[in-house]
């Protein structure tokens, strides 16, 4: 049973740059949340997705966009990359439908640094 | 802030001794978890715990909730080296959006 897939696992842009980052959420799984995680700080959340749409939003800017496909992959985009959004990102899936909430699975993430 | 803050911010204790953590929270939940992260990688998910439920146990994990207080503790007995990491806590009051503390870092001395 596949758990959270991202994609890259490493990724080095420019300021100014524009990245996507991608995430294949465990089986079974139909929600897909994103988070950034600062060195040494804890994961802050960007936004969630369900049923293709973004269901809640953290305090990011309108750089922060993403997308949830049918089968329920996503993708997290940034655009006009600042030196500040260099992190770990990680995408978190869970399950919404059904007995409720019971934690999320984390993918491994992915460490963005920008230059 | 609605975001939990463990304490404390670092543990070292030797292997076989007990470990506590604590975490305290500002908003009212509906829920409170607990991860694990290893070397700045994915978290990992140990223990979920209801506003409504007071202690889960999870093999060598403890948690307990008070609501009153607005605080949660994570107890590892029996800890080994592989229990190195950093742990979180995280509380939620919508389900949806999760707030992630700055964690402790807690270290098994073999």
């Amino acid at each position: 049973d596949a758990g959270v897939t991202q994609s890259p696992t490493h990724l080095i842009k420019t300021r100014g740059q524009q990245v996507t980052l991608r995430c294949s959420p465990k089986s079974g799984h139909d929600t897909v949340s994103w988070y950034q995680q600062a060195l040494g700080q804890g994961p802050q959340f960007i936004f969630q997705y369900y049923e293709e749409e973004e269901r809640q939003r953290g305090n990011f800017p309108d750089r922060f966009s993403g997308h949830q496909f049918p089968n329920y992959s996503s993708e997290l985009n940034v655009n006009a990359l600042l030196l500040g959004d260099s992190a770990l990102y990680l995408c978190a899936s869970s399950i919404k439908t059904g007995g409720g909430f019971s934690g999320y699975t984390f993918g491994s993430g992915t460490r963005l640094t920008v230059v | 802030s609605q975001q939990g803050e463990e304490d404390p911010q670092a543990l070292s204790i030797q292997e076989g001794e007990n470990a506590t953590m604590n975490c305290s929270y500002k908003t009212s939940i509906n829920n409170l978890q607990w991860y694990r992260q290893n070397s700045g990688r994915g978290l990992v998910h140990l223990i979920l715990i209801r506003s409504n439920e007071r202690e889960k146990h999870s093999g060598r994990l403890r948690v307990t909730l008070d609501t009153s207080k607005k605080s949660s503790s994570l107890l590892i007995t029996a800890s080994r080296a592989a229990d190195t990491a950093s742990y979180f806590c995280a509380t939620s009051n919508t389900g949806n959006q999760f707030y992630f503390g700055t964690g402790t870092s807690l270290t098994v001395i073999p």
